[in-house]
This record gives C-alpha cells, sequence and structure tokens, in this order.
C-alpha cells in the first residue's frame, strides 16, 4: 500500500505561494496522486489529481516528477481562508489502498 | 448539481446502542466509500459498496456495516457502541472507473 509523507505543518502570509511536498515512495504504476483540503468539522474537498507531469486548475498547481515519487501541491497567492489540512493520497478509486496520512496543516498568517 | 450529502449532521447515543447514518452520492455517481475521522487524524476506509454490495473493507469489525440501495444511496450501521467510536463519519461517492471521490460534509457522532 502506498504510503505518503508530508510536513506536518507549514505557515505562510496572505499573498504568498505555498508550496507542499508530498513523499510517495512506493507508489504503483497506475496509481493517481490527489490532494484534498480540509477545514475542521467538514468533509474532505476536492483540489486537483494528477498522473504525471504538471496538472493545473483554477485554484492549484500539481508537479509531479518523471518517477512520481514525490509530488508537489502549489498554490498561489493564499488568502487567510486557505489555512486548512492538506492531505495527499496516492492510490487509485479510493478504497482501502488510498490511505490518508496525518496531513499537512497550513496556517495563513495576515 | 447537488453535491454528496449526509444526514444527520450531529448525532449523540450511549455506549450500546446503534446508529445509522445516511448518504446520498452526488448525481452520476454509482460507488459509495465511507470513513471514520477520529479527532486530529486522516480519515480511514470502512467500506466501499458499488452495486449494492460491499466491495472492499478496511480494518473495522463487523458492529460496522453497511448498505447501498437501488438509488445509489447507502447508509452505515454500527452496533454496540463504544466510547471509541465518537469520530466524524464521512462518506465519498465516484463514478465507477473514474478515479476522482468527493466527499459529503461529515456526521459527527458522540458516543457518551
Amino acid at each position: 500500500l502506498a504510503k505518503t509523507t508530508q510536513p506536518i505543518s507549514m505557515d505562510s502570509y496572505e499573498g504568498q505561494e505555498v508550496n507542499i511536498t508530498c513523499s510517495h515512495n512506493n507508489i504503483a504504476t497506475n496509481d493517481y496522486i490527489t490532494w484534498y483540503q480540509q477545514f475542521p468539522s467538514q468533509g474532505p474537498r476536492f483540489i486537483i489529481q494528477g498522473y504525471k507531469t504538471k496538472v493545473t486548475n483554477e485554484v492549484a498547481s500539481l508537479f509531479i516528477p518523471a518517477d512520481r515519487k514525490s509530488s508537489t501541491l502549489s498554490l498561489p497567492r493564499v488568502s487567510l481562508s486557505d489555512t486548512a489540512v492538506y492531505y495527499c493520497l496516492v492510490g487509485r478509486g479510493g478504497g482501502f489502498k488510498t490511505i490518508f496520512g496525518a496531513g499537512t496543516r497550513l496556517f495563513v498568517k495576515a | 448539481d447537488a453535491g454528496v450529502t449526509q444526514s444527520p449532521t450531529h448525532l449523540i447515543k450511549t455506549r450500546g446502542q446503534q446508529v445509522t447514518l445516511r448518504c446520498s452520492p452526488k448525481s452520476g455517481h454509482d460507488t459509495v466509500s465511507w470513513y471514520q475521522q477520529a479527532l486530529g487524524q486522516g480519515p480511514q476506509f470502512i467500506f466501499q459498496y458499488y452495486e449494492e454490495e460491499e466491495r472492499q473493507r478496511g480494518n473495522f469489525p463487523d458492529r460496522f456495516s453497511g448498505h447501498q440501495f437501488p438509488n445509489y444511496s447507502s447508509e452505515l450501521n454500527v452496533n454496540a457502541l463504544l466510547l471509541g467510536d465518537s469520530a466524524l463519519y464521512l462518506c465519498a461517492s465516484k463514478q465507477v472507473g473514474m478515479e476522482t471521490q468527493y466527499f459529503g460534509p461529515g456526521t459527527r457522532l458522540l458516543v457518551l
């Protein structure tokens, strides 16, 4: 089962770009990488998903190197409302093979 | 387009009781998974339903059971509640063959 390692916490200031890196050394060939954002007492909110190279949507970018053993979530110009826990998941189709770690607690300061 | 919905939002039970939580998947989705999230931890996978059958199961005792209905909605049942069952219970749905799961708002269960 693919396990992920993320920093426990990160601090940033409003307007800065935040990059959160996730290690997943034993990612399987057909695994996808997915990032979720979670606020206290709410369900995780899907941010972005990718398989290789770079993926960008309206809220974030996901950078995946060629060996796919890590990935970086990039949040441009964060605001106070981006203070949340960010989870990196590696797997396919949900289920028992897709494991949530402890996540990264991002704190954005004014 | 309605997202994943769950009911109730909050629930208080006492030890030994039984509880049923409900989930309606996002429109067009046919696969439902349930997760338990203890305070300060990441969600843990309980089980996944597709075509009204349990397809995958995580490391949870038989006290945790579920059901999926023909309209793809799902229930999570927990029997003989323990204090340690207090958690946020999350439902996630996806379309079979697709990779992205979408989560509901969760049900906060408190066992006294």
